[in-house]
């Protein structure tokens, strides 16, 4: 049972355009996510966390949002650069848990 | 600084080898995982140490052993590996458990 769900394997965006890219979750007592950038043969990056009390948290061209009642997040690149072409990977915690819950991934191109 | 190093990049051992992973921050992090990641695949959770002592141990095969022996540091024993244990070893820590983690580079292990 995936309790963490990024639909979409890939994505190509513009440089210079918004790349979104898509994470649901099923699992209601997940109260902290978090995004991971991985470049291949290399360990993830952390990039931008929020917690399940905010619904929007911003880093510099990355923002987090997260709608709890439709158990979504999506993280907003803007612009996109030719160096965010990695895969992204989403995670939640649950209340109280040690264990990292990943996604599968999407890979994300962005196009010069 | 939010660098975790793990030694060696690439490891190549037979079925009746013994090796060890190393992992080190110096974050002043006390939580410190291992974890298993194959090709195109998120990465799974093998070991969870809190404040040196082993949390979590998600029913991973005895020939895994791992080790901390003290807040910096955490180890990977091998022993009797088999071919499909080939993939990318990760190591990770957070300043307490259930954190954000940070990710080293990982070890490429090739079983033959």
């Amino acid at each position: 049972d995936q309790q963490v769900k990024q639909n979409s394997p890939s994505l190509s965006v513009q440089e210079g355009r918004i790349s979104i890219l898509n994470c649901d979750y099923t699992n209601s007592m997940f109260d902290y996510f978090l995004w991971y950038k991985k470049y291949p043969a290399e360990g993830p990056t952390f990039l931008i966390s929020i917690s399940s009390i905010k619904d929007k948290n911003e880093d510099g061209r990355f923002t987090v949002f997260l709608n709890k009642s439709a158990k979504h997040l999506s993280l907003h690149i803007v612009p996109s650069q030719p160096g965010d072409s990695a895969v992204y990977f989403c995670a939640a915690y649950g209340a109280g848990s040690y264990q990292l819950t990943f996604g599968k991934g999407t890979k994300l191109s962005v196009i010069p | 600084d939010t660098e975790v190093t793990q030694t060696p990049k690439h490891l190549v051992m037979g079925m009746t080898n013994k090796k060890s992973l190393k992992c080190e921050q110096h974050m002043g992090h006390r939580a410190m995982y291992w974890y298993k990641q194959k090709a195109k695949k998120p990465p799974e959770l093998m070991f969870v140490y809190s404040y040196e002592k082993l949390s979590i141990n998600e029913s991973v095969p005895s020939r895994f052993s791992p080790e901390c022996p003290n807040s910096s540091l955490l180890n990977l024993h091998l022993h009797a590996l088999q071919p499909e244990d080939s993939a990318l070893y990760l190591c990770a820590s957070s300043q307490v458990a259930g954190g954000e983690q940070y990710f080293g580079p990982g070890t490429r292990l090739t079983v033959t």
